[in-house]
């Protein structure tokens, strides 16, 4: 069983540019959230996608953008990038979206913005 | 809205001494709790969480917590330190109608002495 996989490991961009995350769910799994970490905090939900359809969003704002696929991998899109961007962005993936159940976290993509 | 307060950025104990990291959260309905742990340059690992039911939770590699509604409190527990417990820990809180949204605390790094 593959677990959930990023790419790339690490980027650096430049202030006004644009990103685009990858992420590959695990096996059987239909959900997939993205939280951004930012040094020395915790993870916070940036949106999550449920067959291929946004269910529900964080306090990001419209610039913060993302897909699902027929395969239930995603992307997060980020355009006009700003030095605050600068972050871990967390993946994880699960089977449905219930409050019990467990999500499974990838490795993360580390995003410098310089 | 729910929010997690985990007091201590750093906890430093001595190999085999008692591990506890505090967590207390908020939350105006019944809370959905989690202990994940990070290690460096890895995604979150799930250890515990805490549904419904009994209130004192076993989850892997030793550790334990036990949800006080009282108290608002959610502490994460190990009774002997190991070498390889030392990471970073988040708890999380969300509630059945946010699903797996969760809202993570800002996390505590801990250091084992030999």
């Amino acid at each position: 069983e593959t677990g959930v996989t990023q790419s790339p490991t690490h980027l650096i961009k430049t202030r006004g540019q644009q990103v685009t995350l990858r992420c590959s769910s695990q096996s059987g799994h239909n959900t997939v959230s993205w939280y951004q970490q930012a040094l020395g905090q915790g993870p916070q939900f940036i949106f999550q996608y449920y067959r291929e359809e946004e269910n529900g969003r964080g306090n990001f704002p419209p610039r913060f953008s993302g897909l699902q696929f027929p395969n239930y991998s995603s992307e997060l899109n980020v355009n006009a990038l700003e030095l605050d961007d600068s972050a871990l962005y967390l993946c994880a993936s699960s089977l449905g979206g219930l409050a019990g159940g467990e999500q499974f976290f990838g490795p993360g993509t580390r995003l410098t913005v310089l | 809205a729910q929010s997690v307060t985990q007091l201590g950025s750093h906890v430093s104990v001595s190999e085999g001494a008692l591990v506890l990291l505090r967590c207390n959260y908020s939350s105006s309905v019944p809370p959905y709790l989690f202990w994940y742990v990070q290690y460096p340059n890895q995604g979150l690992q799930l250890l515990l969480k805490y549904t419904t039911g009994a209130t004192l939770v076993k989850g892997i590699n030793g550790f334990e917590a036990e949800f006080k509604k009282s108290e608002t409190s959610f502490h994460l527990t190990k009774p002997s330190a190991h070498m390889s417990d030392a990471a970073e820990y988040f708890c999380a809180v969300t509630i059945r109608e946010y699903g797996n949204k969760l809202v993570f605390g800002a996390g505590t790094i801990l250091r084992v002495k030999s």
